[in-house]
């Protein structure tokens, strides 16, 4: 079975301007994660999504980012304009959602963005 | 009360030796507590988790001992291999099913032959 799917691995980009980050989740998953992770740091939730709404963003600086998940399945997160400060590697994770065995997130490899 | 703090930073271990990573939490909402290891260029993949109802789980080498009264948890890697160098996450998470994990702030571990 495939893991979660995220693209680019890597991206590199000067600063204010925009960036977008793909992720499929594992197949059967409603639930899907982004996560930030700064260098040295553990991953803080972005946004959650159970199916196609969001039903946690408290944590996604809403000036300058945005996401979707069309038909609750694939997932973009998107910065417009980045700033310095955004260069970290983002984490997509899913997990089968409310009625699963546990909580276990299943995690992409992550994008790492270099912001210049 | 949303931190999950981690420590040591980093950890240096012989082959064969026991590696011991330490946590404490203070909201006593959480339910679920995994261990996540996380290889470089790679995203944390779960070792292993336990809920606050029991107070040491094993799986082979790995254990996790919690205890509940001092909010404290730990991971015990008996029998460490070069190959088990990697970062180690705690984290905490309100909802058994699906809500956010709190990640500590991680523990770099080396292990040398």
């Amino acid at each position: 079975e495939a893991g979660v799917v995220q693209s680019p691995r890597y991206k590199i980009i000067e600063k204010k301007q925009p960036v977008a980050f793909w992720c499929n989740p594992i197949s059967g998953h409603n639930t899907l994660y982004w996560y930030r992770q700064n260098l040295g740091q553990g991953p803080e939730l972005l946004i959650r999504y159970e199916n196609e709404e969001a039903v946690d963003d408290s944590q996604l600086p809403k000036d300058r980012f945005s996401a979707e998940r069309l038909k609750g399945v694939d997932s973009t997160l998107k910065i417009q304009p980045a700033e310095l400060g955004d260069s970290a590697v983002y984490l997509c994770a899913s997990s089968p959602g409310a009625g699963g065995v546990s909580n276990e997130q299943f995690f992409g490899p992550g994008t790492r963005l270099t912001v210049l | 009360q949303q931190q999950v703090k981690q420590s040591p930073q980093s950890l240096i271990v012989q082959k064969g030796g026991i590696s011991i990573i330490n946590c404490a939490y203070e909201n006593t909402a959480f339910d679920y507590f995994p261990w996540y290891q996380q290889f470089p260029g790679k995203g944390p993949a779960l070792l292993i988790a336990i809920r606050p109802d029991v107070s040491e789980k094993k799986e082979g080498r790995f254990t996790i001992s919690f205890n509940k009264s001092a909010k404290q948890f730990s991971l015990h890697i008996m029998d460490s291999q070069p190959g088990d160098s990697a970062t180690y996450f705690c984290a905490a998470s309100k909802t058994y099913n699906t809500d956010k994990l709190i990640f500590g702030t991680g523990t770099r571990l080396q292990v040398f032959p």
